[in-house]
């Protein structure tokens, strides 16, 4: 079966530390894949896009990789800081031209001061 | 400010009640979608529609009716055929059909039961 999975345990880490969150799927074979922030009782918002030829992808303190062989992405927050708290969640496109997104059921993470 | 507009923020429903949610957008997007959320879980598609008077169901359709009048506007309809209906509920828009474009989200509606 078709499955896009995040970690959902919360990640909790100390301020300035870099954070991690992967994401892995199995048996789709997007073109791109997203992350998006989710903060409690607000939408989800778009951060960044990654391409499949695209090894790695940076915007500010962000980055974000997408390994097409092993099937997951990874995504990075350096030098954290307490407002980066929040869920993060990772979409991808299933490639079958019906404008969805499949999503994530999204990592939370706590970042201490 | 483009944007997407969902209301009422908050609403509760009595039992064997249809309520509607409102979803508004201002992004000239062709595509919108809607979303229930539940606790610790993800986003389940509950409708989508591609361009206006045309709609297809999402993975957890039953107990949910939609409509595409017009562009900018997309509602949902939670019948009395859902019966836990209880979740946050979320509207988005996409510009384009491949997948480098983002969705862009409104902040939701949370339905309760009274």
């Amino acid at each position: 079966s078709q499955k896009i999975e995040q970690n959902s345990e919360a990640l909790n880490i100390q301020e300035g530390k870099t954070a991690t969150l992967t994401c892995n799927y199995t048996n789709y074979s997007p073109a791109y894949l997203q992350w998006y922030r989710q903060d409690p009782g607000r939408g989800p918002v778009f951060l960044l896009l990654i391409r499949e030829n695209e090894k790695e992808k940076r915007k500010e303190r962000l980055k974000v990789t997408f390994d097409t062989t092993l099937k997951q992405s990874l995504f990075h927050i350096t030098a954290s800081q307490p407002a980066d708290s929040a869920t993060y969640l990772c979409a991808l496109d299933p490639m079958d031209s019906s404008y969805k997104l499949i999503f994530g059921s999204g990592t939370r993470l706590l970042v201490r001061p | 400010d483009g944007g997407i507009t969902q209301s009422p923020k908050y609403l509760f429903r009595k039992e064997g009640q249809n309520v509607t949610l409102s979803c508004e957008q201002n992004l000239n997007h062709d595509a919108m979608y809607w979303y229930r959320q539940d606790p610790g879980q993800g986003l389940r598609l509950i409708y989508y529609s591609q361009i206006v008077n045309d709609f297809q169901k999402g993975d957890i359709a039953e107990g949910y009716s939609v409509s595409r009048e017009k562009k900018e506007s997309f509602p949902l309809t939670v019948t009395s055929a859902q019966k836990n209906p209880t979740a946050f509920y979320l509207c988005a828009s996409r510009s384009g059909v491949i997948g480098n474009q983002p969705q862009h989200f409104g902040d939701g509606t949370r339905l309760s039961i009274l």
